[in-house]
């Protein structure tokens, strides 16, 4: 079983909706990165949280750090949005271990 | 700001030959590791550094070299290449690894074919 494990594996939206991407893990952590990697490559962290929620625009992050779990919001979906969606914890010891990703395509 | 910059971006070498991935940046950044993307498997570490003459092996050493002789450089070696070895690579950095308030940047990556 992988240590993080992200669901849905692809996700399609109208404009407009609201998004919700889950992430599980099983391992401690110190803390955790949401990162979108658009077609071409580019990875960029989105957020990086130990607790509670973040808020960056219309993408809003939370953790669950007993529940071991965290989720990424979008409200107000739009096509630019369309990417990959990665989370990763940093495992105790200076590790970064990553989810096989969330592919969202945004549809007009 | 350069960031971290990762060349080259696109090679092609033939199974045996040997080459060098570099990854630089310009943060002052004690923190360096390389990660390789394949389909379906996500993004996993080969190398990391904690700093300049520091270095640990990842989840997937095998195959590939590194050192740390200064902050700004931490170069990957692939010592014999072979088709496993098709991928995409990351370098990526960060100040303090897992450190709340501490992001990670990533380098735009580079597209490895061995034939």
């Amino acid at each position: 079983k992988n240590e993080v494990e992200q669901s849905p594996q692809n996700l399609t939206a109208q404009e407009g909706e609201f998004i919700t991407i889950n992430c599980s893990y099983s391992v401690g952590i110190s803390a955790l990165h949401w990162l979108q990697q658009h077609p071409g490559g580019g990875i960029v962290s989105l957020f990086m949280l130990s607790s509670g929620k973040k808020k960056h625009g219309r993408l809003i992050a939370t953790i669950n750090i007993q529940e071991k779990h965290s989720s990424l919001h979008i409200t107000a979906s739009h096509p630019r949005d369309s990417a990959v969606y990665i989370c990763a914890v940093w495992r105790h010891g200076n590790k970064l271990v990553f989810g096989a990703g969330t592919i969202l395509r945004v549809k007009s | 700001n350069a960031g971290v910059t990762q060349t080259p971006k696109f090679q092609v070498l033939k199974t045996g030959q040997s080459m060098t991935l570099q990854c630089a940046q310009d943060m002052n950044h004690e923190y360096m590791s390389w990660y390789r993307q394949d389909p379906g498997m996500g993004l996993r570490l080969i190398h990391y550094s904690v700093g300049a003459g520091i270095t640990d092996q990842g989840e997937v050493p095998n195959g590939y070299n590194v050192s740390r002789s200064t902050t700004e450089d931490f170069p990957l070696r692939l010592l014999s290449a072979a088709p496993s070895q098709t991928s995409v690579y990351f370098c990526a950095s960060s100040y303090s690894p897992g450190y709340s308030g501490n992001t990670i940047y990533f380098g735009e990556g580079s597209w490895l074919t061995v034939v």
